[in-house]
Parts: structure tokens; C-alpha cells; sequence
């Protein structure tokens, strides 16, 4: 069965970077492209970017534009999504999901960004 | 960008009760519309996508019409696992948007 697993909760000072990993199986990994989703406390989804496993090519959300790099491994299925230059905004939990229309999630990963 | 609009923002209903969720778009997105369900402390789960296309091992009291601008999500027979926070997305065009989202209490 499909399964997405993500790295573990994190907690980063202001200005830091966050990578954060997304582990596939199930399916071959290079067939779906793989989101980004944030959602901060209490609030809704917000989609961040897109990465094509097969070739590695990415289409971000300008909101993250020069902050976020997504990038992937096909040796291990495994994609990442580095956040810079963290704020107390970005405390969230980062989602990845599979496919063009999200069929499958990842359990998500806690970011807290605090002094 | 395309900006997603749900109604209502929350709604209290009883287990039995047929529910309908509206979800718009700011403008055309043909049929790219997908549905989500999320429970607290849970990622989304996909419910729909297409507009009116169930996934694989969603139950059929789940169903989604419409096209263009307007859509619904419709729950046939509430069931107490049925209470959650539905979001809609448009997935028509760059970036994918989601609706701020629908939740549905127990009355």
C-alpha cells in the first residue's frame, strides 16, 4: 500500500533553516508528483510547491519564492523541503502529499519556530 | 490566483442528516475540483477528485457535483466518523488553492 512518511517534529530558532523528508512506498516513485502543504495552528491548507520526482523539476507558491528548496532522492524515494530564513509564521505542520490531486498524505511534521 | 470560497464555514448536524457543502471559484476551473476531509491531529484524506470522482475506498454517501464556478459536497447520511473539516481545492491552474474549509459538528 501506499505509504508517506515524514521526519520527525522539529523546533528552530528565528532565522534558521528546517529540512524537512518525505519517504515513498508503495508505488514507483518517479510516476506522481509530490506537494507541499503547510497549515499553521488552528488554521486551513496552504499549498507551498510541487516537485516532479522523475526529472526534479519545481513550481513553488510565490509566497515562497527564495525560501523554499524542494528537492528528491530516487535512490531512496525520498523528496525534501528545506524552509530558510524561518519566522514565528512558519510554525506549522509541513504535509507532503502524492499525486496530482493529493490522493496520499504523509502524517505530517511539526515545525515550531521559537526564541 | 484563483480564490476558493466555502459556505457554510461550519455547520452543527445531527447523525442521519443529509449534508451539502458549496465551494466556489473565483472564476472558471472546469471540473478540477478535489475534496478533502481532515479529522484533528489527522492529515487530509482525499474523499473526491474531478469534481464528482470517489476515491478508492471513500463509501458512497460521499458525492460531489457541479463545474465551472460552483460546486457541492454532499454527505448522504452523517455518521458520527463523518465529523470533520471538509476543504475544497481547484487544481485547474498554478498555484492550487484550497477553500478555507467546512466544519461539521454534532448537534
Amino acid at each position: 500500500q501506499v505509504q508517506l512518511v515524514q521526519s520527525g517534529a522539529e523546533v528552530k530558532k528565528p532565522g534558521a533553516s528546517v529540512k524537512v523528508s518525505c519517504k515513498a512506498s508503495g508505488y514507483t516513485f518517479t510516476s506522481y508528483y509530490m506537494h507541499w502543504v503547510r497549515q499553521a495552528p488552528g488554521q486551513g491548507l496552504e499549498w507551498m510547491g510541487i516537485i516532479n520526482p522523475s526529472g526534479g523539476s519545481t513550481s513553488y507558491a510565490q509566497k515562497f519564492q527564495g525560501r523554499v528548496t524542494m528537492t528528491r532522492d530516487t535512490s531512496t524515494s525520498t523528496v525534501y523541503m528545506e524552509l530558510s530564513s524561518l519566522r514565528s509564521e512558519d510554525t506549522a505542520v509541513y504535509y507532503c502529499a502524492s499525486g496530482t490531486t493529493g490522493d496520499y498524505w504523509g502524517q505530517g511534521t511539526l515545525v515550531t519556530v521559537s526564541s | 490566483d484563483i480564490q476558493m470560497t466555502q459556505s457554510p464555514s461550519s455547520l452543527s448536524a445531527s447523525v442521519g442528516d443529509r449534508v451539502t457543502i458549496t465551494c466556489r471559484a473565483s472564476q472558471g476551473i472546469s471540473n478540477y475540483l478535489a475534496w478533502f476531509q481532515q479529522k484533528p491531529g489527522k492529515a487530509p484524506k482525499s474523499l473526491i477528485y474531478a469534481a464528482s470522482s470517489l476515491q478508492s475506498g471513500v463509501p458512497s454517501k460521499f458525492s460531489g457535483s457541479g463545474s465551472g464556478t460552483d460546486f457541492t459536497l454532499t454527505i448522504s447520511s452523517l455518521q458520527p466518523e463523518d465529523f470533520a473539516t471538509y476543504y475544497c481545492q481547484q487544481y485547474n491552474s498554478y498555484p492550487p488553492s484550497f477553500g478555507p474549509g467546512t466544519k461539521v459538528d454534532i448537534k
